[in-house]
């Protein structure tokens, strides 16, 4: 099965910075993946799916791109609602696993 | 609009067996491959079980492969995760989710809490 790791585990950054998130996979796969927002004591929602199509209502600083083994979720210009953790998830094919987690906070 | 909610949580011994119901509105659910996911308490997501619109093909995760069984029922716009064997780190919150073709899982109930505690 294909496992997905992602760096850093948690990061802190300012008002505006740019954030970049990484997901790795242990192999290559298709573009079938995901990134998910969870704010503290919410459910998960999709922000991007297809490694890089913004899902509908979600703010355009937010962006995927990547291919292969290797994925980005870039925040453009960090705000203070974006704190959150964020996951990604592959789901070309079972198992889906998600990433364990990028913890961001506002310094 | 689109709504998954949620049911059958609640406190078990381990060893015993739960139901979890999730009922969904606002789209054709007969059409449409619904997941579960859980979250054990200050953990991440965990990917749980898939089925497909027909219930002709059933994926789980390795943790609870053996253990759990998802089913629906498209006349009731239902799906189930049926928990046996439950075990400590059963614990979570599971969410269900639907899974549009290409699209991730876009759009996620909002749990039910399942503890499993002698």
């Amino acid at each position: 099965d294909i496992q997905m790791t992602q760096s850093p585990s948690s990061l802190s950054a300012s008002v505006g910075d740019r954030v970049t998130i990484t997901c790795r996979a242990s192999q290559a796969f298709s573009n079938y993946l995901a990134w998910y927002q969870q704010k503290p004591g919410k459910v998960p929602k999709l922000l991007i799916y297809g490694t890089s199509t913004l899902q509908s209502g979600v703010p355009s600083r937010f962006s995927g791109s990547g291919s292969g083994t290797d994925f980005t979720l870039t925040i453009s210009s960090l705000q203070p609602e974006d704190v959150a953790i964020y996951y990604c998830q592959k789901y070309n094919s079972a198992p889906f696993t998600f990433g364990p987690g990028t913890k961001v906070d506002i310094k | 609009q689109v709504q998954l909610v949620e049911s059958g949580g609640g406190v078990v011994q381990p060893g015993r067996s739960l139901r979890l119901s999730c009922a969904a509105s606002g789209f054709t659910f007969s059409n449409t491959i619904m997941h579960w996911v859980r979250q054990a308490p200050d953990k991440g997501l965990e990917w749980v079980a898939v089925i497909s619109h027909d219930s002709s093909s059933k994926f789980y995760g390795d943790s609870v492969k053996g253990r759990f069984t998802i089913s629906r029922d498209n006349s009731k716009n239902t799906v189930y995760l049926h928990l046996n064997s439950l075990r400590l780190d059963d614990t979570a919150v599971f969410f269900c989710a639907r899974a549009p073709t290409g699209r991730g899982l876009d759009s996620w109930g909002q749990g039910t809490l399942v503890t499993v505690s002698s």
